[in-house]
């Protein structure tokens, strides 16, 4: 089955500056890739996502790129803002399933 | 409903007790999944609905585990003989429909935190 692994666990940046948040998935089949925004107390909430036939996406500050022969898709956020802090999922389809493999997560810190 | 509903929001239970998690879904919402998340883990998939049926049981991690849905909406967690690995939150989402081609957008609900003490 599908594997995701998420890189850092843990980010801090300076208010302003870019964050950069990298998942690898495994099976390359994996056709729908979302990212999820999780703040303190409620549920994940989808931000962005990406089919496999797009090499990047792009909305306001957030953007995914995504790489089928690496196998490995990205969130970038430009001009973060202390609302930015929360823990960011990526996501992968599981192919010849209705169900997504998410990644551990990774904590978003924006310092004013 | 506006969005997905999970009841309680909070459980405190003694080991070896049942409990039971409950997901509302938005209304006409056709698919529900339900994902674990434990401390500093990712969501862990348990069980996926479409309708009444439960296509998908895989992530269930014991057979003290099992889930219900009725109606095409509300949906039942059941975990019987809580041990303390059981604590984590229990997330329940729903999707309009299932998309063949696996682009389903899910929304999730606050979570019911579960602690067996």
């Amino acid at each position: 089955g599908e594997n995701v692994e998420q890189h850092p666990s843990t980010l801090s940046v300076q208010e302003g500056d870019s964050a950069v948040i990298k998942c690898t998935y495994s099976d390359s089949a994996s056709n729908y890739f979302p990212w999820y925004k999780q703040e303190l107390g409620k549920g994940p909430q989808l931000i962005i996502d990406i089919r496999s036939n797009v090499g990047e996406k792009k909305d306001q500050r957030i953007a995914v790129t995504l790489n089928k022969t690496a196998k490995h898709f990205s969130l970038h956020i430009t001009e973060t803002q202390p609302e930015d802090s929360a823990v960011y999922f990526c996501a992968a389809s599981d192919p010849g399933t209705y169900k997504y493999i998410f990644g551990t997560g990774t904590r978003l810190k924006v310092l004013a | 409903g506006a969005g997905v509903s999970q009841s309680p929001s909070n459980k405190v239970t003694e080991k070896g007790k049942d409990v039971e998690l409950r997901c509302d879904p938005i209304s006409g919402h056709t698919a529900l999944y339900w994902y674990r998340q434990s401390l500093g883990q990712g969501l862990e998939f348990l069980i996926y609905f479409q309708g009444n049926s439960a296509p998908d049981k895989s992530g269930l991690p014991s057979d003290r585990f099992s889930a219900e849905r009725t109606g095409g909406s509300v949906s039942t967690l059941t975990i019987q003989r809580t041990q303390q690995e059981d604590s984590a939150v229990y997330l329940c989402a729903s999707s309009p429909w299932v998309d063949p081609s696996g682009a389903n957008v899910l929304t999730f609900g606050a979570g019911s935190r579960l602690t067996v003490l």
